[in-house]
């Protein structure tokens, strides 16, 4: 069964710090991996994407990395800022273009 | 402003009742989605469009239903059949449901059974 997990469910960081939210999945076979932020009560916004060829991709202070053998991605955020609090949900596509959603990481940045 | 527009932004509904959430986008996508999105959960889809005049059925389709009369235009009716309907809905559109499309999501409707 494809499945798509994230870690942590929820977690709280100071303003300026760095975290790294994980994901692990076992679409198969695999197409690619996005990361979306949605804010409280809006609807999911794409940050990044992954293919099967990609280990690194950087959008402004997000970092994803994918690593296809172990069937993990990672989305880590430099220097946060308030405005970071969201949910992070990770999206795998499997090659029948089905999408898998992840339960998301609840991020709450305090100052 | 190009967009996928969900309306209302909350809906409450009474039991028994059916209920019809709007979708529309200026986009000019092929592809339009309905996911139900539950606290701690992933999204878990309920239809899907790729075309006008066509659709199929999610991993939750059961107490829903859907029609595409209009490329722009997906509307989702929530049924007294739904026996838990109370979530957050979000519409989606992808130029195609082709590989590394990006889906563009609404802002959601929350619906809420009183």
């Amino acid at each position: 069964k494809n499945q798509v997990e994230q870690s942590p469910q929820s977690l709280i960081i100071l303003e300026g710090k760095n975290c790294t939210l994980q994901c692990n999945y076992t679409v198969s076979p695999f197409s690619n991996l996005r990361w979306y932020k949605q804010d409280t009560g809006r609807g999911p916004v794409s940050l990044t994407i992954m293919t099967f060829s990609e280990n690194t991709k950087s959008n402004g202070r997000y970092t994803a990395t994918l690593d296809a053998d172990t069937k993990q991605s990672s989305l880590h955020i430099t220097a946060s800022q308030l405005s970071d609090s969201a949910s992070y949900i990770c999206v795998v596509r499997n090659a029948g273009n089905m999408l898998t959603f992840g339960g998301g990481t609840r991020l709450m940045v305090k100052p | 402003d190009g967009g996928i527009t969900q309306s209302p932004k909350y809906l409450f509904r009474k039991e028994g009742q059916n209920v019809t959430l709007s979708c529309e986008q200026n986009l000019n996508h092929d592809a339009m989605y309905w996911y139900r999105q539950d606290p701690g959960q992933g999204l878990r889809l309920i239809y899907y469009s790729q075309i006008v005049n066509d659709f199929q059925k999610g991993d939750i389709a059961e107490g829903y239903s859907v029609s595409r009369e209009k490329k722009e235009s997906f509307p989702l009716t929530v049924t007294s059949a739904q026996k838990n309907p109370t979530a957050f809905y979000l519409c989606a559109s992808s130029v195609s449901t082709s590989l590394n499309t990006e889906a563009f999501f609404g802002q959601g409707t929350r619906l809420t059974v009183v």
